[in-house]
């Protein structure tokens, strides 16, 4: 039973670039939510996909975007790139008591 | 106001000795979700215990307990029998509402790392 996969597993990207990243859930699991970790922080919830649809957002600019397929795999977009975007992305999809489980994550630098 | 708080920024621990990991929550719903994750030197986030605020027992994972006391609004992680293994961030994080499929947001302290000396 494969977990959460994401790819890919380190990124160089300029500021200005844009970026995709992606992820696919644990198998059985429709919900994927995507987080933010800066180094010596706890994660920061970006935005929650649920039957395609973003269903919760957290607190981050629109630069941040995304998308669920029928197959429940996600991908997180962000435009602009700042200096300050540098971090650990994690994506986790999420089981019935909502416990998350997550992939070994995209380590984001902006250049 | 903080809604996850986690005030030791750092332990120390004796291999095979027992120690507590404290958290605190503030919140308002009467539904709402804890767990405990570690997050080792590679950055993988490992799912450790979860507790419903409805559960009436204690959770228990193996040498992972929970010690939730409700009207303190605390949820304290107890590692048994600590190994070498075990050092690693350790993160608090709450699900505020029930877990419905269109609520998975987390929120999450600001950790504790954990070193497991031999």
């Amino acid at each position: 039973d494969a977990g959460v996969t994401q790819s890919p597993t380190h990124l160089i990207k300029t500021r200005g670039q844009q970026v995709t990243l992606r992820c696919s859930p644990k198998s059985g699991h429709d919900t994927v939510s995507w987080y933010q970790q800066a180094l010596g922080q706890g994660p920061q919830f970006i935005f929650q996909y649920y039957e395609e649809e973003e269903r919760q957002r957290g607190n981050f600019p629109d630069r941040f975007s995304g998308h669920q397929f029928p197959n429940y795999s996600s991908e997180l977009n962000v435009n602009a790139l700042l200096l300050g975007d540098s971090a650990l992305y994690l994506c986790a999809s999420s089981a019935n008591r909502g416990e998350a489980f997550f992939g070994q994550g995209t380590r984001l630098t902006v250049v | 106001a903080q809604k996850i708080t986690q005030t030791q920024p750092g332990m120390f621990v004796q291999e095979k000795e027992a120690v507590t990991l404290d958290c605190t929550y503030d919140t308002s719903d009467p539904s709402y979700g804890l767990f405990w994750y570690k997050q080792p030197s590679s950055g993988e986030m490992i799912f450790l215990i979860y507790q419903g605020s409805y559960d009436q027992q204690n959770a228990t994972e193996g040498r992972y307990s929970l010690n939730f006391q409700k009207a303190r609004k605390s949820a304290n992680l107890v590692i048994s029998a600590s190994q070498l293994g075990d050092s690693a961030m350790y993160f608090c994080a709450m699900r505020e509402g029930p877990p419905a499929g269109n609520n998975r947001k987390l929120i999450w302290g600001l950790g504790t790392s954990l070193a497991v000396n031999p």
